[in-house]
């Protein structure tokens, strides 16, 4: 139990254009999805925390209306980076967290690798 | 401040024990989480300890000391497919994951 998918895996796209990374949980409900970025051999980085039907809450220095973040139902979380540049490139995680149960236990989708030429 | 602190990098042998340390300072406190990271991957869960005590289970056991601000995760048994980053988390009161840096834990035949 407690898969969570993520879609594309890779992505490779020219400058200023815009990508669309898809987060879902295959077998629980996700009331709260979180997005992470990660550059190579560094900590993850929290970018943003998503409650269904509700405003993403995102951290310091990471800019909303660059990355757009849609948690429009229970089991799928969009981040789409716009007018992505070189410099976002990364490697991008969503996690899941399954509001049920008493551990709050966040489960990690599979990554996106952001390459922007 | 909320702090995670754990060592940069390990080494241990293949078939030996190791045990990682974490100590986390958080406002409010509910629960402490191990991920294993292999490089070039996302996180997966290990472990998940909210009171004090050994957590075992299989070759990993994850250990809490809520007084003193404490874990560990302890692999037992070491098998090269454990060489990994171990990435210990506390979440705070308002359930907020307060990440560590990780743990680089490289396995010698």
């Amino acid at each position: 139990g407690a898969v969570v998918s993520q879609h594309p895996s890779w992505v490779i796209c020219k400058s200023g254009t815009s990508v669309k990374i898809e987060c879902r949980s295959l077998d629980f409900q996700a009331t709260t999805m979180f997005w992470y970025r990660q550059f190579p051999k560094q900590s993850l980085m929290l970018m943003a925390t998503s409650n269904e039907g509700s405003k993403a809450t995102y951290e310091q220095g990471v800019e909303k209306d660059k990355f757009l973040i849609n948690h429009a139902s229970l089991t799928l979380s969009t981040l789409t980076v716009t007018s992505a540049h070189p410099e976002d490139s990364s490697f991008y995680i969503c996690s899941a967290r399954d509001g049920t149960g008493d551990s709050q236990t966040q489960y990690f989708g599979p990554g996106t690798r952001l390459l922007v030429l | 401040g909320q702090n995670i602190d754990q060592p940069t990098e390990m080494t241990a042998t293949e078939g030996a024990i190791v045990q990682i340390n974490c100590t986390y300072q958080t406002s409010g406190f509910n629960g402490l989480f191990w991920y294993q990271q292999h490089a070039g991957e996302a996180p997966t869960f290990l472990s998940y300890n909210v009171l004090d005590g050994l957590e075992e289970k299989g070759r990993f056991s994850s250990f809490l000391s809520r007084s003193k601000g404490y874990s560990y995760l302890l692999l037992k048994e070491l098998q090269m497919k454990d060489s990994a980053s171990y990435l210990c988390a506390a979440m705070d009161s308002n359930y907020q994951l307060i990440w560590g840096a990780g743990t680089k834990l490289i396995i010698k035949p």
